[in-house]
């Protein structure tokens, strides 16, 4: 199995700041990958697909990029509702792996 | 809009069994592969199983082979995760996700509010 590793686990951020997330994968993934949001008891949400489609409503201050594996998301201006959990995924090959999560928290 | 709508959660003892369903709409579900995804309680996420759109072809996790099985019923736009042999590892909110395409891919753009599965005596 891919193994997708995510740093930071956490971080603290105000509203306003620029937070990057770096995810790595154990292989090369080549575009394979994908970004979802989490917030607590809810369900996840595709932020962005591809490496760096921004799925249909997701705010343009999200963003993505990398490829092979090395990937990061990026959120230009945090908003009080961005804060989250943060989980990478790779669908390069079966079965499909998460990071194992970053959380974003109000500093 | 898309929704989906998990049930058949519940407490169940070790060794026991248990089905969840999952009731799809605002999609044509006969056009997309989908899985179940899970959370176990302050972790992360861990794909269960998935099936085509076809429904011909089923994959599942090394951890759950053999003890679940994913089945649809493209005439009731549900899909179905039936749960054997549960063991107090299996304890998780359960979520049904859709996939982008027909055929089974790991992308998910669609994601259910979760059944919670308890294994415990």
């Amino acid at each position: 199995d891919i193994q997708m590793t995510q740093s930071p686990s956490s971080l603290s951020a105000s509203v306003g700041d620029r937070i990057t997330i770096t995810c790595r994968a154990s292989q090369s993934i080549t575009a394979y990958l994908n970004w979802y949001q989490q917030k607590p008891g809810k369900a996840p949400k595709l932020l962005i697909y591809g490496v760096s489609s921004l799925q249909s409503g997701v705010p343009p201050r999200f963003s993505g990029s990398g490829s092979g594996t090395d990937f990061t998301l990026t959120v230009s201006s945090l908003q009080p509702e961005d804060f989250a959990t943060y989980y990478c995924q790779q669908s390069y090959s079966s079965p499909p792996t998460f990071g194992q999560g970053t959380r974003v928290e109000i500093k | 809009e898309v929704q989906l709508l998990e049930s058949g959660g519940g407490l169940v003892q070790p060794g026991g069994s248990l089905r969840l369903s999952c009731a799809a709409s605002g999609f044509t579900f006969s056009r997309h592969a989908m899985s179940w995804v899970r959370q176990a309680p302050g972790k992360g996420l861990e794909w269960v199983s998935a099936i085509s759109g076809s429904g011909s072809s089923t994959y599942y996790a090394d951890s759950v082979k053999g003890r679940f099985t994913i089945s649809r019923d493209d005439s009731k736009n549900t899909l179905s995760l039936q749960l054997d042999s549960l063991r107090a590892e299996d304890t998780a909110v359960y979520y049904c996700a859709k996939e982008f395409s027909l055929g089974v891919s790991g992308d998910f753009d669609c994601w259910g509010q979760g059944a919670p599965v308890t294994v415990s005596s």
